[in-house]
């Protein structure tokens, strides 16, 4: 069985800044992957970035990155250089060894993200 | 960019009606879920779907629930009696086979 955890149920940033939301993990998969999504208002589920647990380097797309540390079972997200539009709830979530069927996310409860002028 | 649809957007039902909430999944994946979030909730994982059969199930699928790929596009939830509970927006994601992507969502409301 899975689990995340997101201690930080609300966070302030100011435009322009950079924000780490965090995220740890529990699992006894060797072999799993870790994902965050945006929510925003509109309530749609927006896929922000993936890291495998054998993959080496952090996982970046754009301004967002993923700081992985597997001995510490943290996957933190770092957004460089807030926007407004980033005001969102944001979710970590996991699957665990994909065994060649589909394999389910476990979700944290959010963290919601108010970039601030 | 491919993206996962679905309709509706909105359904509004009354206790003991079947709904049936439908999905297009991103064309070249073959990997299928639901997922429910009851408002101000987490996301909960459903239902899995690969090879026209189910992979996995939460202890939320109940036998009230149910899927189905009719065809080479579509992927449905059916709810043959809903509940007050069952109120909550419902997502369907694809994959192929790691990256998650999800839908818009349905919002559901039970009267």
């Amino acid at each position: 069985a899975q689990k995340i955890t997101q201690t930080q149920p609300g966070m302030f940033v100011q435009e322009k800044e950079a924000v780490t939301l965090d995220c740890t993990y529990d699992t006894s998969d060797q072999s799993y992957g870790l994902f965050w999504y945006k929510q925003p208002s509109s309530g749609e589920m927006i896929f922000l970035i993936y890291q495998g647990s054998y993959d080496e380097q952090n996982a970046t797309e754009g301004r967002y990155s993923l700081n992985f540390q597997k001995a510490r079972k943290s996957a933190n997200l770092v957004i460089s250089a807030s926007q407004l539009g980033d005001s969102a709830m944001y979710f970590c979530a996991m699957r665990g060894t994909f065994t060649g069927t589909a394999s389910k996310l476990t979700f944290g409860t959010g963290t919601r993200l108010q970039v601030t002028l | 960019e491919p993206e996962v649809t679905q309709t509706p957007s909105h359904q509004v039902t009354q206790m003991g009606q079947e709904v049936i909430l439908r999905c297009v999944p991103i064309s070249n994946h073959l990997y299928f879920y639901w997922y429910r979030q009851i408002l101000g909730q987490k996301v909960e994982f459903l239902v899995s779907f690969y090879n026209n059969e189910i992979s996995e199930k939460s202890e939320i699928f109940d036998d009230q629930f149910s899927v189905e790929r009719p065809d080479g596009s579509n992927f449905t939830l059916k709810i043959r009696s809903t509940k007050l509970e069952d109120s909550a927006m419902y997502f369907c994601a694809s994959s192929d086979p790691y990256e998650q992507y999800f839908g818009p969502g349905t919002r559901l409301t039970v009267t």
